[in-house]
């Protein structure tokens, strides 16, 4: 069965700081799909990245990275120069191609507070 | 980038009656949907697998004959609550899965927000 383990429940910091949100999976597929999502007060989904299992290249968007590595079934996600907008519910997502269908897992996600 | 649509995109209710929830794809076909929903700072849970022409299938726990999915077109798919009580509200989210020229991949509608009193 596929798991998704966000460890942090909750991170404060102060802007400006960088700060990493860890994302451990478990699937049993070789073929699969993880995301990144961001879910701000308003409640709506914001999708941030996809990354299939077969490029573990590491991506860089504007202050967004992510860190993929297979060995240690991690996706995590960086935040350079943290801005209060950044204070948001993020969600790392799993989906399997084959087993189940595209049926996306969550994580219980990780509640990000960035002070002025 | 495929935009899904939800409607509406908050209800509320009385205890006992019905509410559908509209969600649709507006510029792809979705052979399938998703409905997720989300209790108050918790995550998503998958409700139900929508296939456009057949039977949902529901995830263990999930009362088939309480919220009711139909999927009648590649762009649309409806989740009725029936007889909806208080412990129903909740955000419920639906998904719709693209998968075509070599991706997969699933765009999210923008919530609803049920509120039963």
């Amino acid at each position: 069965a596929q798991k998704v383990t966000q460890a942090q429940t909750e991170i404060s910091v102060v802007e400006k700081e960088d700060v990493t949100l860890d994302c451990v999976y478990e699937t049993r597929d070789t073929t699969y799909y993880l995301f990144w999502y961001k879910q701000p007060p308003s409640g709506e989904l914001v999708f941030l990245i996809r990354r299939n299992s077969f490029d573990e290249q590491n991506e860089i968007s504007g202050r967004y990275s992510w860190n993929f590595q297979k060995s240690t079934s991690s996706f995590n996600f960086t935040i350079t120069a943290s801005q209060v907008v950044d204070s948001a519910v993020y969600f790392c997502a799993l989906s399997e191609v084959y087993t189940n269908a595209g049926k996306s897992t969550f994580g219980d996600g990780t509640t990000l507070t960035v002070k002025p | 980038g495929a935009v899904v649509s939800q409607h509406p995109s908050w209800v509320i209710c009385k205890s006992g009656t019905s509410v559908k929830i509209e969600c649709r794809s507006l510029d792809f076909q979705a052979t399938t949907m998703f409905w997720y929903r989300q209790f108050p700072k918790q995550s998503l849970m998958l409700m139900a697998t929508s296939n456009e022409g057949s039977k949902a299938t529901y995830e263990q726990g999930v009362e088939k004959d309480k919220f009711l999915i139909n999927h009648a077109s590649l762009t649309l798919s409806t989740l009725t609550v029936t007889s909806a009580h208080p412990e129903d509200s909740s955000f419920y989210i639906c998904s719709a899965r693209l998968a075509a020229q070599g991706t997969d991949t699933q765009y999210f509608g923008p919530g609803t927000r049920l509120t039963v009193l």
